[in-house]
Formats: C-alpha cells, structure tokens, sequence
C-alpha cells in the first residue's frame, strides 16, 4: 500500500506571498492531520480534517488554514508568508476509529525569503 | 507549557548494547502513547505504541514501558544498531473528545550507535 505523499517536497517563497501544499493520505484512511516543524518549536499541531471537515485546531494563526476533498486528499495554505513560516511541514493520515496510530508523509520543506 | 517532555537531547550507545529513551508526560488525559523514528528532512517513521491499558509492549527489537503513576515511558532498543541512529519523539494523545487527530510531541532525543 502506497504511504503518504506530500508535494511539493521543496519551496522557497518570499516575505507576503502564499503558497499551497498538498497532502495524499493512504489509501482508506479518512482523517489528515497538519503538522509544522521548526528547530525552536519542535513538531507543533495545525490542524485536523475528517469528511472534508475541520475538527480539531492547534494554536496557530488565521493566516494557516486548510481543506479536505471528497477523496480525503488535502491542503494547506499559508497566506501572507512571514520569515518565521519556514518549517518543515509534515501531514499525517489514520483510519480515524478511535485510538490509532498516525502515518506521516515526507514532509514539504518551505522557506520564506 | 510541554505536555511532553525528552529530557535527554542526544544519546550514544556502542552498537549490540541497550539504548534507553525516555519520555514524561504531565496531562492525565493522554491514554495513547507513540514513539516515532526521523531522519532528517523526513517524515517521522512509526515504531511503536502503547495503550494505557497495558504497561508494555514489545515489537522485535524495540520495547515500549508505561508507568502511568509516575507518567513516564520508555522505549528500548535491543540491540542497538547502526542503523538506528536518528532522532526519536515520544507522542501522546487523549481519548476521542475534541482531541481529534491531535498528537503532542516531546522534543526529541538524538539516538547515535556506534559500530
């Protein structure tokens, strides 16, 4: 079974503009979490969508939002990049029945000039 | 406030002895337990986890150990090789609740086996 991908796996952007990542969970696996990592901050939850629907979100700011398809593949955006939005950006898809376990993609490695 | 904590940044272990990493939680709430595998510019890998219903669980070479009085677990690596040199993070989850899809991460230990 294909594990879970991320594109693009790197981007550079500058101060002000936006930018979209994209995430394949595993195939059957219905809910997608978002997670950003920094070397300051370590692995910080975004967010989580199950159904196309946001049900969970971690302390992060307006400007971080995301969405999910019918097929459960989804997205991040990131508008109004600042300096401190470079990060390694990790998805994360589970079957979402309960207690499970987490499978992480290769991650987007974004950097803001 | 880290809700999950590696106290120990690195380690270095000789190849074929123990390794032992370690990790604490402070919220009572967590009841699901992970440890996860990364090198660098990757994703982290899965390697195990563990149910606060059970004190230990064991997946080949590597060992996983709840004590949830004292809200601390371990991962052990037996034995250690080469190839297990990475960075390691525990992570906890709560049940269900508005905690979907949540993960809390320590911050890592950096695992170095020498040959």
């Amino acid at each position: 079974k294909a594990g879970v991908t991320q594109t693009p796996r790197y981007l550079i952007k500058t101060r002000g503009q936006q930018v979209t990542l994209s995430c394949s969970p595993i195939s059957g696996h219905r809910s997608v979490s978002w997670y950003q990592q920094t070397p300051g901050q370590g692995l910080q939850f975004l967010f989580e969508y199950f159904s196309e629907t946001q049900r969970n979100k971690g302390n992060f700011p307006g400007r971080f939002s995301g969405r999910q398809f019918s097929n459960s593949r989804s997205e991040m955006n990131v508008s109004t990049l600042e300096l401190g939005d470079s990060a390694l950006y990790l998805c994360a898809s589970s079957l979402a029945r309960g207690q499970e376990t987490q499978y992480f993609g290769p991650g987007t490695r974004l950097l803001v000039l | 406030d880290q809700q999950v904590k590696q106290n120990s940044p690195s380690l270095s272990v000789q190849e074929g002895r123990i390794s032992i990493l370690n990790c604490d939680y402070t919220n009572s709430m967590f009841d699901y337990f992970l440890w996860y595998k990364k090198y660098p510019a990757e994703g982290p890998t899965f390697l195990i986890s563990i149910s606060s219903i059970k004190d230990k669980n064991e997946d080949g070479r590597f060992t996983v150990f709840l004590n949830k009085s004292a809200k601390h677990l371990s991962l052990h690596i037996v034995p250690s090789q080469p190839g297990d040199s990475a960075v390691y993070f525990c992570a906890a989850s709560p049940a269900g609740g508005t905690s979907y899809g949540k993960l809390t991460f320590g911050q890592g230990t950096i695992l170095t086996v020498h040959p």
